[in-house]
């Protein structure tokens, strides 16, 4: 099993510039969500998803846009990038059961200039 | 307001020296309290689950307890590799909510 797949690990945008974040898991989870973890701020919710066709915001999704079509994707869209999505974000997903723990990828990093 | 608290923010131990972590939160309808280690450039990686006050995990060199208040991993015996970002989150369900990290260092 490869667990959760983020591409790309590395991406660098102009303001203004939108893009799509890639999500992919192999494991049948239902749950699926989307972090951005700053220096000082600790790893913030911005989107999950509860299965597929399902969405919700989490703490911090001003700029942001999700959509969930099969269990397996769930793909993280900046519209329009600020210099203030400059961070580290993670995928994570879980089974459907609410007390299991996520299991996270390795990351993108973003840099917005 | 759910909120996690994590302390120290760092922690430099001698090879050997045993020390804990500190995980206090409060939240509204706790379904658990994870535990997790980061390495640079990595995703957290999980490492327990506690789900009631009194509850005890193991796991080689490190051990997690769980009160009403707080949750505390303990490192027994560290070795350099024990070396990571140790974090600490809470699920209320369908959202969870991380601390900001203890940042441990085990130096041989």
């Amino acid at each position: 099993n490869a667990g959760v797949t983020q591409t790309p690990k590395f991406q660098v945008l102009k303001t203004g510039q939108s893009m799509t974040l890639q999500c992919a898991q192999d494991m049948n989870h239902e749950y699926m969500s989307w972090y951005r973890q700053d220096p000082g701020m600790g790893l913030r919710l911005i989107h999950y998803s509860v299965g597929a066709g399902i969405t919700d915001q989490g703490e911090v999704p001003n700029g942001y846009n999700v959509s969930r079509s099969t269990t397996e994707d769930f793909p993280l869209r900046l519209l329009s990038a600020a210099p203030s999505q400059t961070s580290v974000y993670f995928c994570a997903s879980r089974p459907g059961r609410v007390r299991s723990p996520l299991h996270f990828g390795n990351g993108t990093r973003l840099t917005v200039t | 307001e759910d909120q996690v608290t994590q302390s120290p923010e760092a922690l430099r131990l001698q090879e050997g020296e045993s020390s804990s972590l500190n995980c206090s939160y409060t939240v509204s309808g706790l379904r658990g309290l994870f535990w997790y280690r980061q390495d640079p450039g990595k995703g957290p990686e999980f490492l327990f689950t506690l789900y009631s006050a009194g509850e005890e995990k193991e796991k080689e060199r490190l051990k997690a307890t769980l009160t009403k208040k707080e949750s505390f991993l303990h490192i027994t015996a560290p070795k350099p590799e024990d070396s990571a970002t140790y974090l600490c989150a809470v699920s209320t369900g369908n959202q969870f909510y991380f601390g900001t990290g203890t940042s441990l260092t085990v130096i041989p």
